[in-house]
């Protein structure tokens, strides 16, 4: 079972450059959501999803762009890269929207730099 | 404001004993959902432990306990006969009521390294 797959798992890009991060999760989860990590400040909610076609934002949404139109995957684009999107980026699901009764399962995490 | 506040940057301990990470949070909500997540250097986040607001009674996962004061907003971890697999950082998180489902709102983590 491969829970949740986040790939590429190291990018380097330049400042203004465009991608995508993919992630995928075989355990038919409605709840997918991208977070960053940066030091000192924990973990924070960039978008997430509660289902094919539903999409909302986050607390730092801004540069980043998402759509669900599948159950399994949930892409998150960067538009036009800048330095202070450098960060580890991590993809979760659940398969309660609500995430009181089911954990919050994550990929390994990728690490993108802004140069 | 909804947040978590874990005031301890990083701590340490010696193998086989007893540590606590601190967790204060804010909400205004009245039922939730409270958890501490692992990351080690790995960077795999592992949940450690989940608290349901409602329940009175401390949850406990093998050496992992919590003690949680809802009045107080305080949710601690206590790590009992600390093993070196567990250096890592801990996140205390708690569930916050987006529109279309909730997030989890994380602390800025403490860092927890076991010596030998």
């Amino acid at each position: 079972n491969a829970g949740v797959t986040q790939t590429p798992k190291f990018q380097v890009l330049k400042t203004g450059q465009s991608m995508t991060l993919q992630c995928a999760q075989d355990m038919n989860h409605e709840y997918m959501s991208w977070y960053r990590q940066d030091p000192g400040m924990g973990l924070r909610l960039i978008h997430y999803s509660v289902g094919a076609g539903i999409t909302d934002q986050g607390e730092v949404p801004n540069g980043y762009n998402v759509s669900r139109s599948t159950t399994e995957d949930f892409p998150l684009r960067l538009l036009s890269a800048a330095p202070s999107q450098t960060s580890v980026y991590f993809c979760a699901s659940s398969s309660d929207r609500g995430l009181g009764t089911g954990e919050l399962f994550f990929g390994e995490g990728s690490r993108l730099t802004v140069l | 404001a909804q947040t978590v506040t874990q005031s301890q940057p990083e701590m340490s301990v010696q193998e086989a004993e007893t540590v606590t990470l601190s967790c204060t949070y804010d909400t205004s909500e009245n039922n939730y959902y409270l958890f501490w997540y692992k990351q080690p250097p790995s960077r795999q986040m592992i949940l450690v432990i989940r608290q349901e607001a409602y329940k009175q009674q401390n949850a406990t996962e093998n050496r992992f306990s919590v003690n949680f004061q809802k009045a107080a907003k305080s949710f601690s971890l206590k790590i009992s006969d600390s093993q070196l697999g567990d250096t890592a950082m801990y996140f205390c998180a708690f569930v916050r009521a987006m529109e279309y489902g909730n997030k989890l709102v994380f602390g800025a983590g403490t860092i927890l390294r076991v010596k030998s």
